[in-house]
């Protein structure tokens, strides 16, 4: 069966440093990745997705960015962080839908 | 820009009684899936509808999609404490050569022992 694996489960980073979460998928081959990032009390906004290796795109201009080095690895960066980056993050894959969630990262920019 | 709309935002009942959440576009989606999202975990899937008019019963959970497939409601019957949770709609369409899909905002639902 298929599993998603996201880390870390919480972190805490001060404002202006780097950011790096990842995920990996298991028992699935060139599944399509996403990132979602999950306000309280909202919907979730997709940020990036990807279709293969190297392959990002993503849906709304902001400080950060994704990377998929591997086919079943995919990365959510920032060089600096901004409060505003606060949020719950979470990874997820599908193929042929429905999509299926990693547990989230809870990250606090401070 | 596609949007979903869930109704009620916020819902608290008693253990026992009975509720339904709505889920409203303007849009048309090829497919429409619910999940139950916990606390700090990621959301769960509970089920996908296809066809307008399609009806999805899972235990006391029944899941109607709209005949025009723009719309959706979750019904469920004497809720359980179990129950608690946000509970999200999200619209599926065919962009290219990969589905993506829409979320609403949910709704958070609490069932009081």
């Amino acid at each position: 069966s298929q599993t998603i694996h996201q880390w870390p489960a919480t972190l805490v980073q001060p404002v202006g440093s780097p950011l790096s979460l990842e995920c990996t998928v298991e028992g699935t081959s060139n599944p399509n990745l996403y990132w979602y990032r999950q306000a309280a009390g909202r919907g979730l906004q997709l940020l990036f997705y990807s279709v293969g290796i190297g392959q990002i795109s993503s849906e709304v201009p902001q400080n950060l960015s994704a990377s998929r080095p591997q086919d079943r690895q995919f990365i959510l960066s920032s060089k600096k962080l901004l409060l505003s980056d606060s949020g719950f993050y979470l990874c997820a894959w599908e193929r042929s839908s429905p999509l299926h969630f990693g547990n989230g990262t809870r990250l606090t920019v401070t | 820009t596609q949007l979903l709309e869930q109704s009620p935002q916020f819902l608290s009942i008693q253990e026992g009684e009975n509720l339904t959440v709505y889920c409203n576009s303007s849009s048309v989606f090829s497919s429409l899936q619910w999940y139950r999202q916990e606390p700090g975990e990621g959301p769960v899937l509970l089920v996908t509808v296809v066809t307008g008019g399609e009806v999805k019963k899972l235990k006391r959970l029944t899941f109607q999609f709209g005949d025009a497939r723009k719309d959706s409601s979750l019904h469920i019957t004497a809720a359980q404490t179990g129950d608690t949770g946000l509970y999200l709609c999200a619209g599926g369409y065919v962009k290219t050569s990969y589905d993506k899909v829409i979320f609403g905002p949910g709704t958070s639902l609490s069932v009081i022992p």
